[in-house]
């Protein structure tokens, strides 16, 4: 079982551009949610996605948005990037009314 | 409004010895807490997960301990290694999966 895996694991952006984050669960689980994580900051809930539908939304604006496909793995979009949003991103995933979440090893976006 | 509170912030001890860290919540209603451990940029791995109904539980050197009535948790590392440096994060989940993040409390252990 590889857990849950991210992609990619480092990328370097700038100011307006967008980006594209993804993530495949933990097999079995069906449930993916996004978080980010500032240095040396707890992580912040984005959203949950369940059935292809997002399910719950953290305190984000529209420019985040996401995605989940038929087999469970998810993408995080980010549009016009802010210096702000340069963060750890946190995947994690469940089972739809499992409470355990299992992380992966995240992906560190840094905005110049 | 659901809050988890971690304290200390950050803490030095030396290889050997033992702390415990400490994790006061508000969050309602109440469904499971987890004590996470966080190495540097990686993603947090579960040490232990406690219910309502439990007060104590261990995973080799860590011990969690839950007090539901005044909303309080403790992480105790025993005989610390150099491989417990890392941030440890407490999270609470209400209802449906509702989860509430501490801002973690950082632990160097130091030879």
């Amino acid at each position: 079982d590889a857990g849950v895996t991210q992609s990619p694991t480092h990328l370097i952006k700038t100011r307006g551009q967008q980006v594209t984050l993804r993530c495949s669960p933990k097999s079995g689980h069906d449930t993916v949610s996004w978080y980010q994580q500032a240095l040396g900051q707890g992580p912040q809930f984005i959203f949950q996605y369940y059935e292809e539908e997002e399910r719950q939304r953290g305190n984000f604006p529209d420019r985040f948005s996401g995605h989940q496909f038929p087999n469970y793995s998810s993408e995080l979009n980010v549009n016009a990037l802010l210096l702000g949003d340069s963060a750890l991103y946190l995947c994690a995933s469940s089972l739809a009314y499992g409470s355990e979440q299992f992380f992966g090893p995240g992906t560190r976006l840094t905005v110049l | 409004k659901n809050q988890v509170e971690q304290s200390p912030q950050s803490l030095i001890i030396l290889e050997g010895k033992n702390c415990t860290l400490q994790c006061n919540y508000t969050v309602s209603p109440f469904s499971n807490l987890r004590w996470y451990k966080q190495d540097t940029g990686r993603g947090p791995v579960s040490l232990t997960i406690m219910t309502f109904s439990e007060n104590t539980k261990s995973n080799g050197r860590y011990t969690a301990t839950l007090d539901a009535d005044t909303k309080q948790s403790s992480l105790h590392i025993t005989a610390s290694q150099l491989s417990d440096s890392a941030s440890y994060i407490c999270v609470v989940s209400g209802g449906y999966q509702k989860v509430t993040f501490g801002i973690g409390t950082k632990l160097q252990v130091i030879p």
